[in-house]
């Protein structure tokens, strides 16, 4: 099983341009979530889905779009990228509610200049 | 809402030291606990979990048990080694019927360097 892949591992974005990280489980989980990961701050969460077509905003969604056509798939759209999404941005995925954990993804390094 | 907290690191050991790293939670009502581990430039590794009041999570020597009465989940482990040098994250997910109920509430992580 290859988990939770995440592509680009590093990109680098002029202020204003827009991009996509993708993120694919194989694990037929329903939840999946991004997060960002920042120094000091810990991972805070920006979107999740709990199934294919239903979305919702996590704690920082401002700048950031997803949708969920299907259960592998969930992108992260930045619409007009900023200095301040200079991050690390990682999917998760979940097959259950609580009692099961997240599995991550590897990681994207986004840094906008 | 719901809330984390995490002891500040880093924390330094030698190797075969004890380690605890502590970690509180609010929450109301009867939350999932963790323990991930980011080892450097990696993804976050689910190390342990516990879903009920008195479980004991065990992973790779690493120990955490469920305390409802004082809402902690610290975690444990008898002798460390270098491999374990890595950020270690404690979180939480509640459940409740309807509204969010999937979001893992992480702390801030506590950066551990083990030295031989």
């Amino acid at each position: 099983n290859a988990g939770v892949t995440q592509t680009p591992k590093f990109q680098v974005l002029k202020t204003g341009q827009s991009m996509t990280l993708q993120c694919a489980q194989d694990m037929n989980h329903e939840y999946m979530s991004w997060y960002r990961q920042d120094p000091g701050m810990g991972l805070r969460l920006i979107h999740y889905s709990v199934g294919a077509g239903i979305t919702d905003q996590g704690e920082v969604p401002n700048g950031y779009n997803v949708s969920r056509s299907t259960t592998e798939d969930f992108p992260l759209r930045l619409l007009s990228a900023a200095p301040s999404q200079t991050s690390v941005y990682f999917c998760a995925s979940s097959r259950g509610q609580g009692g099961y954990g997240y599995t991550f993804g590897s990681g994207t390094r986004l840094t906008v200049v | 809402g719901n809330s984390v907290t995490q002891m500040e690191g880093p924390v330094t050991l030698s190797e075969e030291a004890f380690l605890t790293i502590n970690c509180t939670y609010t929450a109301t009502g009867y939350p999932s606990l963790f323990w991930y581990v980011q080892y450097p430039g990696e993804g976050l590794q689910l190390l342990l979990k516990a879903t009920k009041a008195d479980d004991k999570g065990s992973n790779k020597g690493f120990e955490a048990t469920y305390r409802k009465e004082t809402t902690s989940f610290h975690l444990e482990k008898g002798s460390v080694q270098v491999s374990d040098s890595a950020v270690y994250f404690c979180a939480l997910i509640r459940l409740r019927s309807g509204g969010s109920n999937y979001k893992l509430t992480f702390g801030k992580g506590t950066l551990l360097t083990v030295n031989p």
